[in-house]
Formats: C-alpha cells, sequence, structure tokens
C-alpha cells in the first residue's frame, strides 16, 4: 500500500535553531515528492517538487533532499514567520494519484 | 488574483440537506483536484479531473458525493444528504497538466449541524 510518513507530529525550536523533517514513503512508483507549508485556516502552499534521488532545492531557509525512501526538509537559522505545518506528498506512476501524510507542526520560537 | 478560488469560504448546514461547493482553478490549468481535510490531518484524496472528465473518483467516499466539471475549467463538488461526519475543510487544487506542482486554493469550511 503506498503511504506517507511525517515525523515527527510537532517540533518547537528556537529561533536559529536549525533542524530537518522527515518524510518516509512506500509507493510502488514515484512520480514526484511535494513539500508544502500550510498556515492555519488557508489552503497549502507549494514549496518544491523533487522528481529523483540525490536531486536538493533550495528557498531561503529551506532545502529539500530526496533519498530512494524518504526526504528531508531542512531549515537553517529559522524565523517566527517559519512557524506552520509543513506537509509532504508522493504522486504515484500507476495512476497519478497524490497522497499526503499528516504534516509536521513547527513552532519557531522568539 | 491568478490563484485558484474557492465559494463560499464557510458553509454550515443542516444534516440531510444538499450542498454545492466551487473552484475555479488556475486558468489553462487542465488538471484539477478536490481533497477533504481534518483538523490535525493531512488533505485526503476525493477526485481529479483531466479537462472535462474525471480521470480518477476512487476517493469519494460513497454515492452522497458527486463532482463536475462541465467546461474543463470550474468544478463543483456535490455533497447529497449531508451528515456530521462530512464536515471538513474542502480544497480544490489545479496543476498546468496534472504532473508536478498543485496549487490550492484557500478552502470550503463545510460545517453539517
Amino acid at each position: 500500500e503506498d503511504q506517507v510518513t511525517q515525523s515527527p507530529e510537532a517540533l518547537r525550536l528556537q529561533e536559529g535553531e536549525s533542524s530537518s523533517l522527515n518524510c518516509s514513503y512506500t509507493v510502488s512508483g514515484l512520480r514526484g515528492l511535494f513539500w508544502y507549508r500550510q498556515d492555519p485556516g488557508k489552503g497549502p502552499e507549494f514549496l518544491f517538487t523533487l522528481y529523483s534521488a540525490g536531486e536538493e532545492k533550495e528557498k531561503e531557509r529551506l532545502k529539500a533532499t530526496l533519498t530512494k525512501k524518504e526526504s528531508f526538509l531542512h531549515i537553517t537559522a529559522p524565523k517566527p514567520e517559519d512557524s506552520a505545518t509543513y506537509l509532504c506528498a508522493v504522486q504515484t506512476r500507476r495512476d497519478d494519484k497524490i497522497i499526503f501524510g499528516k504534516g509536521t507542526r513547527l513552532h519557531i520560537l522568539p | 488574483g491568478a490563484g485558484v478560488s474557492q465559494t463560499p469560504s464557510n458553509k454550515v448546514t443542516e444534516k440531510g440537506k444538499y450542498v454545492e461547493l466551487r473552484c475555479d482553478p488556475i486558468s489553462g490549468h487542465t488538471a484539477l483536484y478536490w481533497y477533504r481535510q481534518s483538523l490535525g490531518q493531512g488533505p485526503e484524496f476525493l477526485i481529479y479531473f483531466q479537462g472535462t472528465g474525471a480521470a480518477d473518483d476512487s476517493g469519494l467516499p460513497n454515492d452522497r458525493f458527486f463532482a463536475v466539471r462541465p467546461e474543463g475549467s470550474v468544478s463543483t463538488l456535490k455533497i447529497q444528504r449531508t451528515e456530521r461526519g462530512d464536515s471538513a475543510v474542502y480544497l480544490c487544487a489545479s496543476s498546468l497538466t496534472g504532473e508536478g506542482a498543485q496549487y490550492f486554493g484557500p478552502g470550503t469550511r463545510l460545517l453539517v449541524l
């Protein structure tokens, strides 16, 4: 069964304290892996797409990496405005279905 | 703006009533998705349109749920005989071709009393 698991469920960091969020996946064939940011009461906001193992993407304080089994979202020197829920999703080759994880709630303390 | 829009933003209805939720995708996007999101959960896939046709409706929970996209642009999600368990945020997303990034609307918060 295709599955996406994110960890940790929640993470509290001090401002400037770097860390990583994990997204583990099992799919019959990966078309792409996506990271989204979701603020309370809003729809998910697209961050990155990764297509193959070894690929990396960066945007400001965020960097996403991909292996054959998992992806990491690295957050460097975070600021309070980085507080949000970060969602990981995979798209399967078999039927283009998108499967989301439950997300990691990130809270950056000033 | 050029983003995905959804109406209404909030909908309160009574158990047993019929509701329609509307999604306006980004102009030119051929793929349109509907998701349902409950508190503390990730979005749950409902249905995927490629153009006017439903390419995959395997996520619709039962036959009370139906969606259309008659002209390949705007889509309507229809829920008959609503139940309290249908209460959730209904999200719509579009993508250019069906591969790659999806762009989400703000969602419709449905509350069934």
